[in-house]
């Protein structure tokens, strides 16, 4: 257990209404990522912190905003919601080795 | 060049069974290969990984073996368990850059009685 959790772990939304996912971790580690999953495409990184304030795209970043003003907290903003986003996103951090992650519970975010 | 191509999609196998799964890359420059078990409403979790010096590792029921010249690797379940029954992701990263974790798209394991 890697002391993460995700806020909100559901939420029904509007098309064109920002959102904003919190994820929170306990053991002050610095690098943090937010993956969106869906059916058929596996993990898709959205964006990345490996620091305080220090952020940069991933894979699928159109769309999504973060900010990391605290190591513990790593937020990701929907600007505008649209359905394409309907997804489950995982917050997830690493310790030594970047490819040894550990996840979040996940939010299960549905945009009507 | 990014992808990590994954099969099969799903696998259904009876209990006391072996399960494999397969996994390849192109990118030579991946240096580490984690796999992962997600299970239905929860979060993955990283399973066992390998580095490319290394033809092999096993943990208890769980092997990876790995081949660098043909690019792929592959999960093994030895005496396969209905509690094994998840998705299971393989991964490839590089650990010199922050955002190179590249998952495979998954494979849904059904172990049946």
């Amino acid at each position: 257990d890697a002391g993460i959790t995700q806020s909100p772990r559901h939420k029904v939304t509007e098309t064109g209404t920002p959102v904003t996912l919190r994820c929170h971790q306990t053991e002050n580690h610095r690098y943090m990522y937010w993956y969106r999953q869906d059916p058929g495409h596996g993990l898709r990184l959205i964006h990345y912190s490996y620091g305080v304030k220090d952020t940069d795209k991933g894979e699928v970043s159109d769309g999504y905003s973060v900010s990391r003003s605290k190591t513990e907290d790593f937020l990701l903003t929907l600007e505008s919601a649209t359905s394409s986003q309907t997804s489950v996103y995982f917050c997830a951090i690493s310790r030594v080795t970047r490819g040894e992650q550990y996840f979040g519970p996940g939010t299960r975010l549905t945009v009507t | 060049q990014q992808q990590v191509k994954q099969s099969p999609q799903s696998l259904i196998v009876q209990k006391g069974g072996i399960s494999i799964i397969n996994c390849a890359y192109e990118n030579t420059a991946f240096d580490y290969f984690p796999w992962y078990q997600q299970f239905p409403g929860k979060g993955p979790a990283l399973l066992i990984a390998i580095r490319p010096d290394v033809s092999e590792k096993k943990e208890g029921r769980f092997t990876i073996s790995f081949n660098k010249s043909a690019k792929q690797f592959s999960l093994h379940i030895m005496d396969s368990q209905p509690g094994d029954s998840a998705t299971y992701f393989c991964a490839a990263s590089m650990e010199a850059s922050y955002d190179k974790v590249i998952f495979g798209p998954g494979t849904s394991l059904s172990v049946i009685p």
